[in-house]
């Protein structure tokens, strides 16, 4: 069971900003900071985004991060069809002592 | 280069018991959290268990406490989750992923490529 949550879907045109919200609470967001991961298909997770907006080594500067209150974004400028991916949020939740994951968004170039 | 290997998924029956492994190199594995995530077919990303560094305590999801335990050993560079009871919502691919730092609530900066668990009779 998802404690983040994020849209199931996102899509934009080559070029175009897409933007994925996430949405959590007081005992992980607001208290914690926020980690991004991509996953393209059949592989396994990445990182992309660490410590709300800490690009990972390697990962292009289209990708940015932000965080506020208790909600986090990611912002991919500049879609290219490699970035079409399902890409996920996290953070660690005090209350559950554990990482929670978000729902997961899945990124289309159309 | 980091590197991180995991072993020991396969096909068991409900209630069975299962050993994950993960093998890393390429790091000093004794300065970093290490952990466990799954994966259910067609499913998001479900954190499983951490395992600390200086005092080797451990976390659990809910949906394990009880049934699974992690452990490690410093001098082989492997992390192991001990899997047992396991019931059919237990089957899912799952993956060994490295902490940024000593750090609990860091980041994963390194996955294993997975180690697919199936539960069925």
């Amino acid at each position: 069971q998802s404690v983040l949550t994020q849209p199931p879907s996102a899509s934009g045109t080559p070029g175009q900003r897409v933007t994925i919200s996430c949405s959590g609470s007081s005992s992980n967001i607001g208290s914690s900071v926020v980690h991004w991961y991509q996953q393209l298909p059949g592989t396994a997770p990445k990182l992309l985004i660490y410590s709300n907006n800490q690009r990972s080594s390697g990962v292009p500067a289209r990708f940015s991060g932000s965080k506020s209150g208790t909600s986090a974004s990611l912002a991919i400028s500049g879609l290219q069809s490699e970035d079409e991916a399902d890409y996920y949020c996290a953070a660690w939740d005090d209350s559950l002592n554990g990482h929670v994951f978000g729902t997961g968004t899945k990124v289309t170039v159309l | 280069e980091v590197l991180l290997l995991e072993s020991g998924g396969g096909l068991v029956q409900p209630g069975g018991s299962l050993r994950l492994s993960c093998a890393a190199s390429g790091f000093t594995f004794s300065d970093y959290v290490m952990n466990w995530v799954r994966q259910a077919p067609g499913k998001g990303l479900e954190w499983v268990s951490t395992i600390s560094v200086r005092d080797f305590s451990t976390h659990y999801a809910d949906s394990v406490k009880g049934r699974f335990t992690i452990s490690r050993d410093n001098s082989k560079y492997t992390v192991y989750l001990q899997m047992n009871s396991l019931r059919a919502e237990d089957s899912a691919i799952y993956f060994c992923a490295k902490s940024g730092s000593l750090q609990l609530w860091r980041d994963f900066d390194y996955w294993g490529q997975g180690t697919l668990v199936t539960v069925s009779s």
